[in-house]
């Protein structure tokens, strides 16, 4: 069975500070990986998107930046925190594009 | 405008009443999805419906592309139920879901 994981489940960061976030997969080889973002009482936007190792596309500009160095493994950062960052960010696979399955999520608190 | 409606906002109900919440979008669809939001954040999948009609327990999500909605029926509502649920569909080949703002119900003892 496939787990996705996600770290840390919470941060507390101030502005102008750097992010790592942190997703992986196990279980399943050459996930199409996503990341998405909520702000609170907002709607969830898709930011990036990579189907390959090596490879992310941006969706949604917010001054975030993605990686996936490894199969199972998707990062989301950034070198200088905005209070807009602010919220919840999701990790979701899919192994086909259509149908996704989300991970538990990391609550973002930029002060 | 926005490619993704769900309504009504909120609905607030007894227990064992039942609910319907809408879903209806503006462009055409690759996939559909509905999702349980937990008070936490965390999304359950409760149904993949790019068409036709599924059934899983108490809910029944039923999608009709040619007249772009998707529906969710809840039978016998529980105060369990109570929660957050988000539609979302994908019009291109990339995986990009687009979300509805959600329907917040609301299931009283």
């Amino acid at each position: 069975a496939q787990t996705i994981h996600q770290w840390p489940v919470a941060e507390i960061k101030a502005v102008g500070s750097p992010l790592s976030l942190g997703c992986t997969i196990k279980g399943k080889s050459s996930p199409n990986l996503y990341w998405y973002w909520q702000a609170t009482g907002g709607t969830l936007q898709q930011l990036f998107y990579s189907i390959t190792v090596g490879q992310v596309e941006s969706v949604v500009q917010l001054n975030l930046s993605a990686s996936r160095p490894k199969d199972d493994q998707f990062i989301l950062s950034t070198e200088k925190l905005l209070l807009s960052h602010s919220g919840f960010y999701l990790c979701a696979w899919s192994p086909d594009s259509l149908r996704q399955f989300f991970g538990p999520g990391t609550r973002l608190t930029v002060l | 405008g926005q490619q993704v409606q769900q309504s009504p906002a909120s609905l607030v109900l007894q227990e064992g009443e039942n609910a319907e919440l809408q879903c209806n979008f503006s462009t055409s669809l690759n996939s559909m999805q509905w999702f349980y939001q937990r008070p936490g954040g965390s999304l359950v999948s409760l149904f993949y419906n790019p068409s036709g009609t599924k059934h899983s327990g108490r809910l029944t999500s039923t999608t009709v592309i040619k007249e772009r909605r998707s529906s969710l029926h809840i039978s016998s509502s529980q105060t369990t139920d109570s929660g957050t649920y988000l539609c979302a569909l994908d019009n291109t080949n990339t995986g990009k879901l687009t979300f509805g703002d959600g329907t917040v119900l609301t299931v009283k003892p």
